[in-house]
């Protein structure tokens, strides 16, 4: 079963608009983190923002904010103020803390490009 | 420059041939990933240490891939008799921990197997 789901494979948006990019997971544990990772053409997973299971407010981290439901599994990323530079693709990754896990499943990621 | 790095960056070898990648990662992190990406997926968890144990492999390791993380510090990737399947980015990521620490990414290295 696949535990991140990302159901646009593209966005587009103009700069200085916001734009919020879908994330849904699948788990069983109580316990569990959300990141998100930004992927420019150049190849590197740039970490963006972080949510953890329990935290009860949304994280925030400069333009970046999650908006995270937990009853609906979904941690949706906010990016406000788009900028040309936020181009790339954006992945949403959980890591469950059941036993020894500490790897991050992908989702198949979004796709952004921001327009003039 | 203290973040992850990965050689080489890219890596063109024909089908049957042996490769190795190396990840250095940042200094003071004990626990370090290597990850599979393939074109428009997302990076596929392969192994991961804590110091220079290997506690955890993925089923897409096959007996082909080792990787090694002797001393507890840089890490190598090793396949053996390449497979055209084995196309991909192979993206190398450290931690100070587990739980809430953020995996950092080095920028990868891209395996070509003709």
């Amino acid at each position: 079963a696949q535990k991140i789901t990302q159901t646009q494979p593209g966005m587009f948006v103009q700069e200085k608009e916001a734009v919020t990019l879908d994330c849904t997971y699948d788990t069983s544990d109580q316990s569990y983190g959300l990141f998100w990772y930004k992927q420019p053409s150049s190849g590197e997973m740039i970490f963006l923002i972080y949510q953890g299971s329990y935290d009860e407010q949304n994280a925030t981290e400069g333009r970046y904010s999650l908006n995270f439901q937990k009853a609906r599994k979904s941690a949706n990323l906010v990016i406000s103020a788009s900028q040309l530079g936020d181009s790339a693709m954006y992945f949403c990754a959980m890591r469950e803390y059941t036993g020894t896990a500490s790897k991050l499943t992908f989702g198949t990621g979004t796709r952004l490009q921001v327009t003039l | 420059d203290t973040g992850v790095s990965q050689d080489p960056r890219h890596k063109i070898t024909k089908r049957g041939q042996n490769v190795t990648f190396r990840c250095d990662p940042i200094s003071e992190h004990n626990r370090l990933y290597w990850y599979r990406q393939t074109l428009g997926q997302g990076p596929e968890f392969l192994t991961y240490f804590q110091n220079e144990a290997q506690l955890e492999k993925s089923r897409l390791l096959s007996d082909r891939f080792s990787a090694e993380r002797p001393k507890g510090s840089f890490s190598t990737l090793e396949i053996q008799r390449t497979e055209q399947g084995d196309s991909a980015m192979y993206l190398c990521a450290s931690s100070l921990g587990g739980g809430t620490y953020e995996q950092y990414f080095g920028p990868g290295t891209r395996l070509t197997v003709t």
